[in-house]
């Protein structure tokens, strides 16, 4: 989807490295999100925003960490990234009302590899 | 074809069959519940929602139901193509904008 972006789109990188992957929307939404996705766990929301320099924990959020210094930005941080941090990512964002005239619309994914 | 709850990972169906996915949710307090598709390589992809105080929502060829009292949704895709295969989510929305996602079924459409 054009309004949402995710970069970079792949990624390998060595275990015990920090790595950060960034978020991009310009649907002037309020909420952000990151996901991963896993085989036999759908996705599991790690972190969310609900707001500029408001963010909380999801269900998975051990290992990494968010910011949001601007509305159309959400940057996910793995601090020390691990091999259990393989994992496609995917970020989505949405305003507020109704979910088919504001959006839960997703990014295409970054794909993470940790060696 | 017919699933059954979010433990049944698949389903094969045939070209021109209606298709009936099914998902079992969690929170008796969810807003919203939408359905997503996902295709390979991409990211998941509206396909309709509703509403917590409705109990059926038709789209272009998908109607979802919602049943309350045993906490269950269904996805009725008719006249399945080969372009409706792909995985399906299961999401609800509860305490105004956290999305939660099932584990999805995988529909197979076969020619």
């Amino acid at each position: 989807d054009a309004g949402i972006t995710q970069s970079p789109r792949h990624k390998v990188t060595e275990t015990g490295t920090p790595v950060t992957l960034r978020c991009h929307q310009t649907e002037n939404h309020r909420y952000m999100y990151w996901y991963r996705q896993d085989p036999g766990h759908g996705l599991r929301l790690i972190h969310y925003s609900y707001g500029v320099k408001d963010t909380d924990k999801g269900e998975v959020s051990d290992g990494y960490s968010v910011s949001r210094s601007k509305t159309e930005d959400f940057l996910l941080t793995l601090e020390s990234a691990t091999s259990s941090q393989t994992s496609v990512y995917f970020c989505a964002s949405t305003g507020t009302g109704a979910p088919r005239d504001y959006g839960y619309t997703f990014g295409s994914g970054t794909r993470l590899t940790v060696v | 074809g017919e699933s059954v709850g979010l433990h049944l990972p698949t389903l094969s169906v045939q070209e021109g069959d209606n298709s009936i996915i099914n998902c079992a949710y969690s929170n008796s307090a969810s807003d919203y519940f939408i359905w997503y598709k996902q295709e390979s390589g991409k990211g998941p992809q509206f396909i309709i929602d509703i509403r917590s105080n409705m109990d059926k929502r038709q789209g272009q060829r998908v109607t979802v139901l919602l049943n309350k009292t045993v906490k269950h949704l269904s996805l009725q895709i008719a006249a399945t193509q080969p372009g409706d295969s792909a995985v399906y989510f299961c999401a609800e929305i509860f305490a105004g904008y956290k999305l939660s996602f099932g584990a999805g079924t995988t529909v197979t459409v076969r020619a």
